[in-house]
């Protein structure tokens, strides 16, 4: 299975800030890496596919890039409404893996 | 509107079976294959299973492998997932999550996501 590692596990940040959080794959997984934003008690929502693809009313704020091992998500602008966990999965193979989460707290 | 409506959780002892239901509305389930993901109050996200979009495939991750079963009734637009001797280790929510484009079942990620239904094992 393919293991995929996410950092850091929790960031403190203010709004208008900018955060990135960085994902790694155990191996190549070209673009296929999804990121999702989970808030408690809430289901995941997706908000990047293929890397860098946003997902339809993601807003613009949200950004992912890389390719085969590392990929980002940034957050550009930090909103209160950003205060959650986000998670990458990698789509590039069965069984589909996520990383272990990132929570983005108010500093 | 495009939405999926888990049920079937509850309470249930080490050994014995649950079946969950997943139902969808609002697009044609019949083109889109389906996953069910669980997570541990808590915890992280742990994919369970997937069945292509006409069920002519069906995967499982290694935990489950065995004790559970995916289908799909697409004229009733429902999902299942049956769960067999199961374990304390499966408590957990359990979502269904649709592929993210019409037949393309894993690459681009999971764009519908149910409420959950919650499953607890304990005797």
């Amino acid at each position: 299975d393919i293991q995929m590692t996410q950092s850091p596990s929790s960031v403190s940040a203010s709004i208008g800030d900018r955060v990135t959080i960085t994902c790694r794959a155990s191996q190549g997984i070209s673009r296929w890496l999804a990121w999702y934003q989970q808030k408690p008690g809430k289901a995941p929502k997706l908000l990047i596919y293929a890397a860098s693809s946003l997902q339809s009313g993601v807003p613009s704020r949200f950004s992912g890039s890389g390719s085969g091992t590392d990929f980002t998500l940034t957050i550009n602008n930090l909103q209160p409404e950003d205060f959650a966990t986000y998670y990458c999965q990698q789509a590039n193979s069965i069984p589909p893996t996520f990383g272990g989460g990132t929570k983005v707290e108010i500093k | 509107q495009v939405q999926l409506v888990e049920s079937g959780g509850g309470v249930v002892q080490p050994g014995r079976s649950l079946r969950l239901s997943c139902v969808a509305s609002g697009f044609t389930f019949s083109n889109y294959g389906i996953h069910w993901v669980r997570q541990v109050p808590g915890k992280g996200l742990e994919w369970v299973a997937v069945i292509w979009f006409d069920g002519s495939n069906e995967y499982y991750a290694d935990s489950v492998k065995g004790r559970f079963t995916i289908s799909r009734d697409n004229s009733k637009n429902t999902l299942y997932l049956q769960m067999n001797s199961l374990r304390a280790e499966d408590t957990a929510v359990y979502y269904c999550a649709r592929g993210n484009m019409v037949r393309e079942v894993m690459v681009y990620g999971m764009d519908v996501w149910g409420q959950g239904t919650t499953v607890t094992v304990s005797s």
